[in-house]
């Protein structure tokens, strides 16, 4: 079956690193993609992994293990308004309009 | 503000009525996407869209009925929803191709009361 997990919650302190960890099992893998979503907001697009390895963007990094099911978001000098929720989601497909499956989501919340 | 609109924001309905959720984008993107959205939970996949024809249904309701006019615009329309399928609706697009490595961009939902 399809399952992706993730912490339901972290919680870390204002400049300080936070490592969000997720694992998958799915049917096809076609890239892994992490989102932020603020709360009444719409998921923004933050990273995209398909190959083994790290991807830096800013602040925020993204790894990827093919082999392993595994992927973790980094986050760097952390800032209160990185207070949010982060989902993990795999692209199950190489097909047009291949579908995104979701993790739960990891609430992070950080505090000063 | 993301490029993804939806309208309305905010809409209340009674379980007899019929309405119509709107999503518009002009980023040249070929797949677009429904999902529903409970409270602190993961958005669910309802319909997918590409190059305006339907290609995933998650096997939703038939009180929930999509509509792809043309390749910028995406409709839901509802009719005798229930109590339960009060939750915030959200549009995506991307761009589609093999392969793509194109994220989905979110617009910011439409979030549904049901009476």
């Amino acid at each position: 079956g399809q399952n992706i997990d993730q912490p339901t919650e972290m919680t870390a302190t204002e400049g300080a690193i936070v490592q969000i960890n997720c694992t998958y099992q799915t049917s096809g893998f076609n890239g892994l993609f992490w989102y932020q979503q603020h709360a009444g907001e719409a998921p923004t697009f933050l990273s995209y992994n398909v190959l083994d390895g790290l991807e830096e963007k800013g602040r925020f990094s993204s790894f990827l293990s093919r082999s392993k099911g595994y992927s973790y978001l980094l986050l760097k000098e952390l800032q209160m308004k990185d207070s949010a929720s982060y989902l993990c989601a795999v692209r199950d497909t190489h097909n047009q309009g291949g579908k995104l499956i979701f993790g739960q989501g990891t609430e992070l919340s950080v505090k000063p | 503000d993301t490029e993804v609109t939806q309208t309305p924001k905010h809409l209340v309905m009674g379980m007899t009525n019929k309405k119509s959720l709107k999503c518009e984008q002009h980023m040249g993107h070929r797949a677009m996407y429904w999902y529903k959205q409970k409270a602190k939970k993961p958005p669910e996949l309802m319909f997918v869209y590409s190059y305006e024809k339907l290609s995933i249904n998650e096997s939703v309701p038939s009180r929930f009925s999509p509509e792809c006019p043309n390749s910028s615009l995406l409709n839901l329309h509802l009719h005798a929803l229930q109590p339960e399928d009060s939750a915030l609706y959200l549009c995506a697009s991307s761009q589609e191709g093999s392969g793509s490595n194109q994220p989905q961009h979110f617009g910011d939902g439409t979030r549904l009361s049901i009476l």
